[in-house]
């Protein structure tokens, strides 16, 4: 079946680090991948996607490559702000030009101190 | 523009008691998705429609749980005779296929507790 796996969190980070979330995914077919951010009391958002091997999907300073080779969609940034604390979503679907489900990873909590 | 809207935010129910949660997507999105947000499962996909038909009602936890959608636009879900495991935040998302992309955009979500 279709499966998405991320790092546990809590991740804590100093302002300006790096930042790395893992995320790997099992598939049937040509997934497309998606990051989703959910701030504190709000809904969730598409923070950036890719839908083909090798796209790089971009948004805000973060950065994520379709990985075909290791089933693979790490988030990065090169340097996170407080106001990045946030639960971030990897996500994929198997049909995305037909209205696919999105199938989630179990969430990672970022907390960005000053 | 209005974003996706789900009412109510909040529902305090009985174990045993029905509830509706709805759904206001986006004017012109012509698919719609709910998906349940629980401490132990994460996040989980319950049902998708296109336009008023549901293609892809897999998630559906047991037949305690219904949702329909009417003229295109607001869809309820319904849950009867609640349990305990119920309790979840209930998110909706909607989308626009006619573009031939399928960003979902997410509603705030309708946090239940079953008591």
């Amino acid at each position: 079946g279709n499966s998405v796996t991320q790092m546990e969190g809590p991740v804590t980070l100093s302002e300006e680090a790096f930042l790395t979330i893992n995320c790997t995914y099992t598939a049937t077919g040509y997934p497309s991948l998606f990051w989703y951010v959910q701030y504190p009391g709000e809904g969730l958002q598409l923070l950036l996607k890719a839908t083909k091997a090798d796209d790089k999907g971009s948004n805000k300073g973060f950065e994520a490559t379709y990985r075909k080779e290791t089933t693979s969609f790490h988030l990065e940034k090169g340097s996170v702000q407080v106001s990045d604390s946030a639960v971030y979503f990897c996500a994929l679907t198997v049909n995305y030009n037909q209205g696919g489900k999105l199938i989630f990873g179990q969430g990672t909590e970022l907390s960005v101190k000053p | 523009g209005a974003g996706v809207s789900q009412s109510p935010s909040n529902k305090v129910t009985e174990k045993g008691k029905d509830v509706e949660l709805r759904c206001d997507p986006i004017s012109g999105h012509t698919a719609l998705y709910w998906y349940r947000q629980s401490l132990g499962q994460g996040l989980e996909f319950l049902i998708y429609f296109q336009g008023n038909s549901a293609p892809d009602k897999s998630g559906l936890p047991s037949d305690r749980f219904s949702a329909e959608r009417t003229g295109g636009s607001v869809s309820t879900l319904t849950i009867q005779r609640t349990q305990q495991e119920d309790s979840a935040v209930y998110l909706c998302a909607s989308s626009n296929l006619k573009a031939g992309y399928n960003e979902q955009f997410f509603g705030p979500g309708t946090r239940l507790t079953v008591l």
